[in-house]
């Protein structure tokens, strides 16, 4: 069956500007996961939402958001974006919970 | 909280050696543990889990055991290759709850 898949793979966008991102669970999962990795703090956890509704929330600013549709399919969005939020952004889904998460192959964010 | 401490890289071993990288866990509970590969350019792999104590995870010739008693769920290898060059990371999590992961061990295989 088909894994977890996030568009787009790159993107590249200014200071100041506003990025989506989008990842769509493996078929019958309702955990959708989002984390951040960069080199200096690893791999950080954003937020969870299950069944549309956002479950658990890392220690990140309100800037970066997220939802979740009723299909699953999840976005997440940064605003006003610094050159700090250049990462790797992963998605991770699962059945119910993180119990066992697959990870698609992450958008690469890089802010100039 | 909950934490992961895995040991510091680069892991640089020849090929057929033997592979051990250590990682320990702070954790109330009964965590599940998991260890996640990630070669370059991509996202992170499932490698093995173990979701009680004294449980065996294996996968690809890698294994780890849960140790309750000792916090800890090591990876071990009998003989790499040069394809398992990648990044390895421990990490663990309650249902319902947020993946911890440790910073990451980079091995590095030659032939």
């Amino acid at each position: 069956k088909a894994g977890v898949t996030q568009t787009p793979r790159y993107l590249i966008k200014t200071r100041g500007q506003q990025v989506t991102l989008s990842c769509s669970p493996i078929s019958g999962h309702r955990s959708v996961s989002w984390y951040q990795q960069t080199p200096g703090q690893g791999l950080q956890f954003l937020f969870e939402y299950f069944s549309e509704t956002q479950r658990n929330k890392g220690n990140f600013p309100g800037r970066f958001s997220g939802r979740q549709f009723s299909n699953s399919r999840s976005e997440m969005n940064v605003s006003t974006l610094e050159l700090g939020d250049s990462a790797l952004y992963l998605c991770a889904s699962s059945l119910r919970g993180n119990v066992e998460a697959f990870f698609g192959q992450g958008t690469r964010l890089t802010v100039v | 909280g909950d934490s992961v401490t895995q040991m510091e890289g680069p892991v640089t071993l020849s090929e057929e050696a033997f592979l051990t990288i250590n990682c320990t866990y702070t954790a109330t509970g009964y965590p599940s543990l998991f260890w996640y590969v990630q070669y370059p350019g991509e996202g992170l792999q499932l490698l093995l889990k173990a979701t009680k104590a004294d449980d065996k995870g294996s996968n690809k010739g890698f294994e780890a055991t849960y140790r309750k008693e000792t916090t800890s769920f090591h990876l071990e290898k009998g003989s790499v290759q040069v394809s398992d060059s990648a990044v390895y990371f421990c990490a663990l999590n309650r249902e319902l709850t947020a993946l911890i992961f440790g910073k990451g061990t980079t091995l590095s295989v030659s032939s």
